[in-house]
Formats: structure tokens, C-alpha cells, sequence
């Protein structure tokens, strides 16, 4: 059984950019969940797919986007980066929906000069 | 508004002392969840409650939820220098019996056990 897998580990992108990060659920799940965390808090909830559908979504813009494909793997959008977008970002898999039974990724340090 | 208060913020103890951190909200949770997290790595699912008044033992971890599922607390006994890492709390809030479906983090604590 693999575990949640995301790519790339580390980024760098300047201010305005878009960029792209991608998480492998763990096998069997069919619900990954995005989380911000900036450096010294908790993370913060960005939005829920399950299904190929977003279920569920925090207090973040809509310039943060997200797919979920038919292998349940994921991809977070983020467009007009702003230097206070610099944090870790977390993915999460369950299945159903699950959210006290999440198993989370290694996450993507992103860094926006 | 952060709906999970966790206290204290920094923890720093010596190897073999106990140590209890804490975790509130004005909110009902449906569940609540105690995750640790080192650095360069994602949170890793220690136990998750339900119940209220829940008490579970996981080796030298003791967490409790609430009887009135608002908080937490996670007691180590015998600290020792690889418990060192952030502890978060996380809560599945829900308002009327409708689930937001998210979990909700607070803040962390750091511990730091020191030989």
C-alpha cells in the first residue's frame, strides 16, 4: 500500500506567476483534501475533492483552483502568486470523505520571491 | 477567529518529565484528532476521539476529549527527546448536525525534549 505521494518538494516562483502542485492519494482513497500551512500555525483548509468533484472549500480565493482526476490523484492551482502565498502545502487522502481518518503527504514548500 | 485554542504555544522540559498540552474551542466537534508533525514533513494521525469524556493510551500518550466535546487535552509521561516535534489538534466541526467537512487545526504547540 503506497502512501501519499506530492510533487515537487520544493518551489520557487516569483510574484504574479502561476503555479502547479500535484498529490498521489494513498491506494484506495477516493478523497484528497488541500491545506495551507504558513510557517509556525497550523495548517489551514483550501478546498476538498471527492470524486472528481470539490467538495467543500475555506476561506481562500478563487485564484486557488483545484481538479481531481479518475485515479483520484490531485492538483492544486494557484494563479497571481502573492509573496504571503509562500507555506507549505499539504495534501491529505480518505476514502469517503473521511476527514478523521485523513493520511497527509510530505507537502510542497513553495517560496514566492 | 481561531476556533482551536491550543496552549501552551512553546514547551521545552527535560528528558523523563511530564508534560499536558491543551486544546479548546467555544465549538462542538464531532471528533477531534491529535496529529504530530517534524519539521519537513506532513502531520502524522496519533489518535482520534469521538466519544465525549473519551479517554485513550497510546504507550506513554494519554489523550482525553471533553465531555462536552469543546477540548482536549494530550498528556506525555516520560518525555523523551524523539517526542520532540509540533502537536496539532484538529477538530470536525459541526454546527446543527451538519458537518463543514474540513477539519479544523489549531495553532500547534512545540515541544522540545531535551536530553
Amino acid at each position: 500500500e503506497t502512501g501519499v505521494t506530492q510533487s515537487p518538494t520544493h518551489l520557487i516562483k516569483t510574484r504574479g506567476q502561476q503555479v502547479t502542485l500535484r498529490c498521489s492519494s494513498q491506494s484506495g482513497h477516493n478523497t484528497v483534501s488541500w491545506y495551507q500551512q504558513a510557517l509556525g500555525q497550523g495548517p489551514q483548509f483550501i478546498f476538498q475533492y471527492y470524486r472528481e468533484e470539490e467538495n467543500g472549500r475555506g476561506n481562500f480565493p478563487p485564484r486557488f483552483s483545484g481538479l481531481q482526476f479518475p485515479n483520484y490523484s490531485s492538483e492544486l492551482n494557484v494563479n497571481a502568486l502573492e509573496l504571503d502565498d509562500s507555506a507549505l502545502y499539504l495534501c491529505a487522502s480518505s476514502l469517503d470523505r473521511r476527514i478523521y481518518e485523513q493520511y497527509f503527504g510530505p507537502g510542497t514548500r513553495l517560496t514566492v520571491t | 477567529t481561531q476556533l482551536l485554542e491550543q496552549s501552551p504555544q512553546f514547551l521545552s522540559i527535560q528528558e523523563g518529565e511530564n508534560l499536558t498540552v491543551y486544546c479548546n474551542s467555544s465549538s462542538v466537534f464531532s471528533s477531534l484528532q491529535w496529529y504530530r508533525q517534524e519539521p519537513g514533513e506532513g502531520p502524522v494521525l496519533l489518535v482520534t476521539v469521538v466519544t465525549g469524556g473519551e479517554v485513550k493510551k497510546l504507550k506513554r500518550l494519554t489523550f482525553q476529549f471533553g465531555d462536552a466535546r469543546k477540548d482536549s487535552s494530550l498528556h506525555i509521561t516520560a518525555a523523551q527527546p524523539g517526542d520532540t516535534g509540533l502537536y496539532l489538534c484538529a477538530g470536525d466541526l459541526r454546527a446543527g448536525g451538519t458537518s463543514y467537512g474540513k477539519l479544523t487545526f489549531g495553532q500547534g504547540t512545540i515541544l522540545t525534549v531535551h536530553p
